[in-house]
């Protein structure tokens, strides 16, 4: 069964740091979100991506972030320069086949600023 | 402000019992709606989704819509000591690209 990608599962940065998270989506889907979960808290969305644009962004996502899809296979996040307080899990997600409504998480990559 | 809300839990059970989980949302333009089992430390994985009034059964779970209430559920059956994890609610908006808005989710454990 196909399934969302996402490298590296964990990753350890000093503040101020760009780092970039990697994720595969479905290879038939339409469409592509970061969300993100810090520990204790709600999942909370960032940016969703269509058609090679943002669709839409939440207040969360400022001028540090930026998404790409580089390619026709990876799709990414960068953080220009991580602050604390970006320590947090960073779900991919990828949906819209067929017009279908569902969609489907990667595994998350850790990130832990210092 | 658009709003999902759980009860945080925990909810315990014992092992073969029916688990009940609520949901209610502020934005009635919702028009999907999603139950979403996460354990800790890993990614929220479907469990199902539902788009209609009434119930939707899938094995041993079943969801419950009700846009009248502005209340989603859903039910266990036979709970199992493997179905204990938390379970996220989620709410999203007409049209492919919307986002899904994330309820805190209700810890179930089921015990022996």
């Amino acid at each position: 069964e196909p399934e969302v990608t996402q490298t590296p599962s964990h990753q350890v940065t000093q503040m101020g740091q760009e780092v970039i998270l990697r994720c595969v989506p479905i290879s038939n889907h339409l469409y592509f979100y970061w969300y993100r979960q810090i520990l204790g808290q709600k999942v909370e969305f960032l940016v969703s991506f269509y058609n090679n644009e943002i669709s839409e962004k939440s207040e969360i996502f400022d001028d540090q972030f930026s998404v790409e899809r580089p390619d026709g296979s990876n799709f990414t996040l960068k953080i220009r320069s991580t602050k604390l307080e970006d320590s947090a899990m960073y779900f991919c997600a990828s949906g819209g086949a067929g017009g279908q409504e569902t969609q489907y998480f990667g595994p998350g990559t850790r990130l832990l600023v210092l | 402000q658009k709003e999902v809300e759980q009860n945080s839990g925990p909810l315990s059970v014992p092992e073969g019992a029916i688990a009940s989980l609520n949901c209610t949302y502020s934005d009635r333009g919702s028009q999907s709606f999603f139950w979403y089992r996460q354990y800790s430390g890993k990614s929220p994985e479907l469990i199902m989704s539902i788009y209609s009034n009434g119930d939707k059964e899938d094995g041993r779970f079943t969801a419950q819509l009700n846009k009248a209430s502005q209340y989603v559920s859903l039910l266990i059956r036979d709970s199992q000591p493997s179905d204990s994890a938390t379970y996220l609610c989620a709410v999203k908006g007409l049209g492919g690209y919307n986002k899904l808005i994330f309820g805190a989710g209700t810890r179930l454990a089921v015990h022996p």
